[in-house]
């Protein structure tokens, strides 16, 4: 069974500084991976994803995440991150068996001016 | 115009009390899902229909019982409101069961007292 493992509750980082979200997964088969971000009292969003193809991924709002198959991890990062990107952060896995989409706990990313 | 949309967005009742949270999508998708986000933030599957059809189905207790009355519509109805229950339950939807992209609606939070 698939399961996604984030290290990092919260990430406290000043504006304008780089930042890298953790991810990582456990698989037996090929996955599909995905970030969603969650601003408050909102949905989630895809910011987005690995189906297959080139390991690094580009996104909304400036991200974009690598692929490593041997280091099972799928991290998300921004170069220079604003106070309006502070929000959840949710990696996520497919399940291509059963058509689930598998969550890890979250990453708080508080951008602080 | 919002693509998922759910009501009520809030929802207080007390234990024991029987209630529905709807939801609606307006972009032709023909999968649909509810998620139940606990108070960690951590992210569940509950329950997705394809075409009516239900095709994803939890271990959650059977009182929470999930209706599909066309393809953009979901409603969840909770017998017997326990404590446990208060969560934020997110209803979703994607273009096919594969749910590579899947688009949440803006969540319905519950608390039982």
């Amino acid at each position: 069974a698939q399961s996604v493992t984030q290290l990092d509750s919260q990430v406290p980082v000043f504006e304008e500084a780089p930042v890298e979200l953790r991810c990582n997964y456990s698989s037996s088969v090929s996955v599909y991976l995905f970030w969603y971000v969650q601003y408050p009292n909102q949905g989630l969003q895809l910011l987005l994803k690995y189906l297959s193809g080139s390991t690094l991924v580009k996104g909304i709002n400036g991200f974009e995440a690598e692929f490593n198959k041997s280091q099972t991890s799928f991290h998300l990062r921004k170069p220079s991150v604003h106070i309006s990107d502070t929000a959840e952060y949710f990696c996520a896995v497919s399940d291509p068996s059963s058509y689930k989409l598998i969550f890890g706990s979250g990453t708080r990313l508080l951008v602080r001016p | 115009d919002t693509a998922v949309s759910q009501t009520p967005k809030y929802l207080v009742t007390q234990m024991g009390n029987d209630k529905s949270i709807k939801c609606e999508q307006n972009l032709g998708h023909d999968t649909m899902y509810w998620y139940k986000q606990d108070s960690k933030k951590f992210l569940k599957i509950m329950f997705s229909y394809n075409n009516k059809e239900l095709i994803i189905n939890e271990t959650v207790p059977n009182r929470f019982s999930p209706k599909s009355p066309d393809k953009a519509h979901l409603n969840l109805h909770i017998n017997s409101l326990e404590l446990g229950d208060s969560a934020v339950y997110f209803c979703a939807s994607s273009q096919d069961a594969q749910g590579y992209e899947q688009y949440f609606g803006p969540g319905t939070r519950l608390t039982v007292t």
